[in-house]
């Protein structure tokens, strides 16, 4: 267990629909990562959030969005579903409350994934 | 895009040690090396980062050269555990991570 908690594991739903992925950070991480995997692809980034605030953007497409909430957990919201938006997307958390931004170090801890089948 | 190069595949027999090779020839002064490896479609693991000086840690070992335009990931007695995709980084701060294509490690019985 990572300490990065990404629900639900798994989702079936149709094209058109819209899904959220929650995301809970590990205790004291202020930042959350989204990222996108599909089949065979590599992991692409999608968006930032720092302590609540969009901090860095990626391609993510216009149907999706996400937000960071008071309590610092995290939804991804993906609307008008396509096939093509099939993936797994993963959630990462970094940043300790006490050391806050800095150049130094930053290693990223991941969710399990949540992995979406759009039928 | 990627600021790292690495071979696509490699083979390493189990009990060997593999070592697995990462080019940064644009590496900026204040960037670190990260590498971290994803075992089938399970979340991407953290192995080990460094900055100039070599590092070791329970789970690798990391070889960076003094020009720093390059670097190995050394893991000293594979197991058939460590068949994984490896992605080597370089960030720094709190920016994000961006990865490439990685190297595909098939360990061997």
């Amino acid at each position: 267990d990572s300490g990065v908690t990404q629900t639900p594991k798994h989702l079936i739903t149709a094209t058109g629909q819209r899904v959220t992925l929650r995301c809970s950070p590990r205790s004291g991480d202020l930042s959350v990562y989204w990222y996108q995997q599909s089949l065979d692809q590599g992991l692409q980034f999608l968006i930032q959030y720092y302590n609540g605030e969009e901090r860095a953007k990626g391609n993510i497409l216009e149907r999706f969005s996400a937000q960071q909430f008071p309590d610092l957990h995290s939804e991804l919201n993906l609307s008008s579903l396509e096939l093509g938006d099939s993936a797994l997307y993963f959630c990462a958390s970094s940043v300790r409350r006490d050391s806050g931004l800095t150049t130094g170090a930053n290693v990223l801890t991941f969710g399990a994934g949540s992995r979406l089948t759009v039928l | 895009d990627a600021k790292t190069t690495q071979p696509p595949s490699m083979d390493c027999a189990e009990g060997r040690a593999a070592n697995l090779p990462c080019n940064h020839s644009t590496i900026s002064g204040n960037e670190y090396v990260y590498w971290y490896r994803q075992i089938h479609s399970q979340g991407p693991q953290y192995i080990i980062h460094g900055l100039k000086n070599n590092e070791t840690n329970e789970m690798a070992s990391l070889i960076i050269t003094e020009d720093r335009k390059s670097s190995t990931l050394i893991l000293p007695h594979a197991t058939l555990r460590d068949t994984a995709v490896y992605y080597c980084i370089v960030s720094w701060g709190a920016q994000k991570l961006v990865f490439g294509q990685g190297t595909r490690l098939t360990i061997n019985p």
